[in-house]
């Protein structure tokens, strides 16, 4: 069974950096099938995809986020990684890690989900 | 990219049937069959129920059903249960710029 675990801190400051890890573990995130992705609810509010990481490092971002975000991968450690970066209240949300089904190079559909991490972002 | 237009709440009593809307453009849902459906309770992550429009995963109740027509695609739950009561988000793949994925902005189905 897959599970997907998303860390990292609850509370960061404004203009600050964010950074998560999701740890993957009943698969592998070297498998060439999926995309890794982080995707971001604010409290109360809808989905927000923020992008995804191929195994080789090929990443795709929400244009809308693209000048701050950074999606990494670390097959050794069998985990995702995200950083975004000049952060401010906007950004107050729960992040969740998804495995994306991928097929001829497009994202399908996420399953599963992790359970989700609140971050804030108050002084 | 904006979102994906849902109605923001639907309602039904237990046992009929209820469809949600979730209207695109020819750039995602008009374009692809890259659409699936999410089911979400408080304070629970998203659960996919749909996908590549009408697919069912393994295990998944066949009171779920999804289509599309053009640039709108539709999630129907027939005998409405108490537990059906959730938010519900479509989403789709989108060929606008960095050929990412759009979500749609979400409905409440109330179970009254």
């Amino acid at each position: 069974q897959v599970q997907l675990q998303e860390s990292g801190p609850g509370l960061v400051k404004p203009s600050e950096t964010l950074s998560l890890t999701c740890t993957v573990s009943g698969d592998s995130v070297s498998r060439g099938s999926y995309y890794w992705s982080w995707i971001r609810q604010p409290p109360g509010k809808g989905l927000e995809w923020i992008g995804y990481v191929y195994y080789s490092g090929i990443t795709n971002y929400n244009p809308s986020l693209k000048s701050r975000v950074t999606i990494s991968i670390d097959t050794s450690k069998n985990e995702v990684s995200l950083k975004l970066s000049s952060l401010t209240t906007a950004d107050t949300a729960v992040y969740y890690c998804a495995r994306a089904f991928m097929v001829r190079g497009l994202p399908k559909w996420f399953d599963p989900w992790g359970q989700g991490t609140l971050v804030t972002v108050s002084s | 990219q904006s979102a994906l237009t849902q109605p923001a709440s639907v309602s039904g009593s237990p046992g009929q049937s209820i469809t949600i809307s979730c209207t695109g453009t020819s750039s995602d849902i008009g374009n692809s069959n890259s659409v699936s459906w999410y089911q979400q309770h408080p304070g629970k992550a998203p659960k996919l129920i749909i996908y590549d429009v009408s697919d069912r995963p393994s295990g998944l109740s066949d009171r779920f059903s999804g289509s599309k027509s053009g640039t709108t695609a539709s999630l129907t739950i027939s005998g409405l249960q108490a537990e059906d009561e959730a938010h519900y988000y479509c989403s789709s793949f989108t060929s606008h710029s960095t050929l990412g994925v759009i979500f749609g902005g979400g409905t409440k189905l109330t179970v009254l």
